[in-house]
């Protein structure tokens, strides 16, 4: 599975976009890009995923560059709520385990 | 439409102790998985199962026994628990393996 790079943390004051950046250069053709985030004590959140198209659900949006090397996540208005920890995963489409690696993601702090 | 559910929320064992982990998934999902997250670690797969009768090892499997004699459940049996297994556990499930995963809020188990 291709390796994703995300800062580590970032700021995000409420109602404004929070847009999450994640490298993953290496990304196979066929490999997809995923969002999950971690809100405190929880279980991760599947948020929305992507291959080539950019993509949006009520969520939140998903912007892939036409190499596919990188993405970006945007939350459009951020609340309070949307403070957690996001990961970007890459994964094929037929994983043999269906295993999800989660890297060290980012920290988002939404603030009043 | 409940999700997926664990139980017990926590648990407090002794060396050598055995307990079950209890996972049930009302969204009729054929896969199912168990992680553990631990400090600086991330999520790390434990065993997965792609339908009933099926599971499989994941990354870290020793000391952990799974059955699915269920579509809806997949229990995690730790046999003779260890400090080590100290951790925090998270099941997911979803339709297929590729497909985007659920998870339960996890079970917080310490071992003494």
């Amino acid at each position: 599975d291709a390796k994703t790079t995300q800062p580590t943390s970032m700021d995000c004051a409420e109602g404004r976009a929070a847009n999450l950046p994640c490298n993953h250069s290496t990304i196979s053709g066929n490999e997809y890009v995923y969002w999950y985030r971690q809100i405190h004590s929880q279980g991760p959140q599947y948020i929305i995923h992507g291959l080539k198209n950019n993509e949006t659900n009520e969520m939140a949006s998903l912007i892939i560059t036409e190499d596919r090397k990188s993405s970006t996540l945007i939350l459009p208005h951020a609340t309070l709520r949307d403070t957690a920890v996001y990961y970007c995963i890459v994964r094929p489409p037929s994983g043999n385990t269906g295993k999800l690696i989660f890297g060290q993601g980012t920290t988002l702090q939404v603030k009043p | 439409n409940a999700g997926v559910t664990q139980t017990p929320k926590f648990q407090v064992l002794k060396t050598g102790q055995s307990m079950t982990l209890q996972c049930a998934q009302d969204m009729n999902h054929e896969y199912m998985s168990w992680y553990r997250q631990d400090p600086g670690m991330g999520l790390r797969l434990i065993h997965y199962s792609v339908g009933a009768g099926i599971t499989d090892q994941g990354e870290v499997p020793n000391g952990y026994n799974v059955s699915r004699s269920t579509t809806e459940d997949f229990p995690l049996r730790l046999l003779s628990a260890a400090p080590s297994q100290t951790s925090v556990y998270f099941c997911a499930s979803s339709y297929f393996r590729d497909q985007p995963q659920h998870f339960g809020d996890g079970t917080r188990l310490s071992i003494l």
